[in-house]
């Protein structure tokens, strides 16, 4: 099993760019969450689904958008890119909602100049 | 969620057991402790939570004091690959709880040859 994969590895953007982050989990998970993590500080949860066909915001949604595609994908759409937006983005699934362990990608580190 | 606090970071030397501290002194009783670590540029990893009883796996054991308000992650045996950033955190884990991981700034721990 890969686990949670996500795509691409890196990326800069300009200002204003649009890009969607990809990230698919092989587990039969039910839940897949997105969150960013910015220099020294720890990860804050920007979009969540519980299930395949529902979405919820977290923390830090302004700026973003996401699609539950199917059981296996969760993809994260940033329509115009801002230099707050410059971090490390890591997609996460687990069971269910409420489940002890999340499994995590290896993240995608976004540069917005 | 409980507030979690944690050292800044610790040293300790390869083949020791490495003791994590943490101090959760309002946490509820349906929070679960929980403890992931983030080795440098990978997405955290989940490696052991509890509620009240000691626990044990194949990465670690947990200590939960018995007033629940800290416990103690401890590596039996330490290695250069354990050098990471621990964090502790505290949630409940039920059906429509909280739904994000507080990660917190976590401690750096280094595993020294």
């Amino acid at each position: 099993n890969a686990g949670v994969t996500q795509t691409p590895k890196f990326q800069v953007l300009k200002t204003g760019q649009s890009m969607t982050l990809q990230c698919a989990q092989d587990m039969n998970h039910n839940s897949m969450y997105w969150y960013r993590q910015d220099p020294g500080m720890g990860l804050r949860l920007i979009y969540y689904s519980a299930s395949e066909g529902t979405t919820d915001k977290g923390e830090v949604p302004n700026g973003y958008n996401v699609s539950r595609l199917n059981k296996r994908e969760f993809s994260l759409r940033l329509e115009s890119a801002a230099p707050s937006q410059t971090s490390v983005y890591f997609c996460a699934s687990s069971v269910q909602t409420g489940a002890y362990e999340q499994y995590f990608g290896p993240g995608t580190r976004l540069t917005v100049t | 969620d409980a507030k979690t606090t944690q050292p800044t970071s610790m040293d300790c030397a390869e083949g020791r057991a490495a003791n994590l501290p943490c101090n959760h002194s309002t946490i509820s009783g349906n929070e679960y402790v929980y403890w992931y670590r983030q080795i440098h540029s990978q997405g955290p990893q989940y490696i052991i939570h509890g509620l009240k009883n000691n626990e044990t796996n194949e990465m670690a054991s947990l200590i939960i004091t018995e007033d629940r308000k800290s416990s103690t992650l401890i590596l039996p045996h330490a290695t250069l690959r354990d050098t990471a950033v621990y964090y502790c955190i505290v949630r409940p884990t039920t059906q429509g709880g909280s739904e994000k991981l507080v990660f917190g700034k976590g401690m750096k721990l280094t595993v020294n040859p």
